[in-house]
């Protein structure tokens, strides 16, 4: 089956710890995205990249960092910085930027909880 | 202004019924335009995208009026199962696309 994975469903992060979320894609997608999600608030984007190793910042990436060393991959590390981590992260995928790619493909999407 | 705004609901409608969400948007220069659903807790996932000449799939019909700068998302013969968030998407280029989600409205279906 083709989709996206996320990793872990839920994650609890201590104080001054950082924590990584994976995120997964055998769709074959060129972009790849991470948004934020907190109760009633639309989702935030926090990173984006169009293509193998290059990325560029949302609107919301401080405290955030990512790597897209392989098309599938893109995971996402919320560092110490990062003072209120506690929200939903939600993993997405395009074929591409362009207007023929731009349906965006969800992952299941982890729950991170400061302890 | 919020770049896109949506009524957060929630609409309460009986089983059967027709119900009809809006959602505005400021930028002009907005190329396309989604709705996604969302179950709670769940992620958001695709349920139609919006076309300028308006669209319909099953019991979901979408319009866009550009003149006003909103969407609408209707849909007939409500069921339990359309209990959901729905998500107002657009998209838009300011140096690269950018896609501005709305709050959501919130739909709950009665027996």
């Amino acid at each position: 089956d083709g989709g996206i994975t996320q990793s872990p469903k839920y994650l609890f992060r201590k104080e001054g710890q950082n924590v990584t979320l994976s995120c997964e894609q055998n769709l074959n997608h060129d972009a790849m995205y991470w948004y934020r999600q907190d109760p009633g608030q639309g989702l935030r984007l926090i990173y984006y990249s169009q293509i193998v190793n290059d990325f560029q910042k949302g609107d919301i990436a401080e405290g955030y960092s990512v790597s897209r060393e392989k098309k599938e991959s893109f995971p996402l590390t919320v560092t110490s910085a990062q003072k209120n981590p506690t929200a939903f992260y939600l993993c997405a995928s395009s074929i591409g930027q362009g207007v023929d790619g731009e349906t965006q493909y969800f992952g299941p999407g982890t729950r991170l909880l400061v302890l | 202004r919020k770049e896109v705004e949506q009524d957060p609901g929630p609409f309460n409608v009986p089983e059967g019924a027709t119900v009809a969400f809006n959602c505005t948007y400021s930028n002009s220069a907005s190329q396309s335009f989604f709705w996604y659903r969302q179950d709670c807790r769940k992620e958001p996932k695709l349920l139609m995208s919006v076309y300028s000449s308006g669209n319909e799939d099953g019991r979901f019909t979408a319009q866009l009026n550009r003149a006003s700068q909103y969407i609408s998302l209707l849909i007939r013969d409500s069921k339990l199962s359309d209990s959901a968030t729905y998500l107002c998407v657009v998209k838009f280029l300011s140096g690269t696309y950018k896609y501005i989600f709305g709050t959501g409205t919130r739909l709950k279906v009665l027996a």
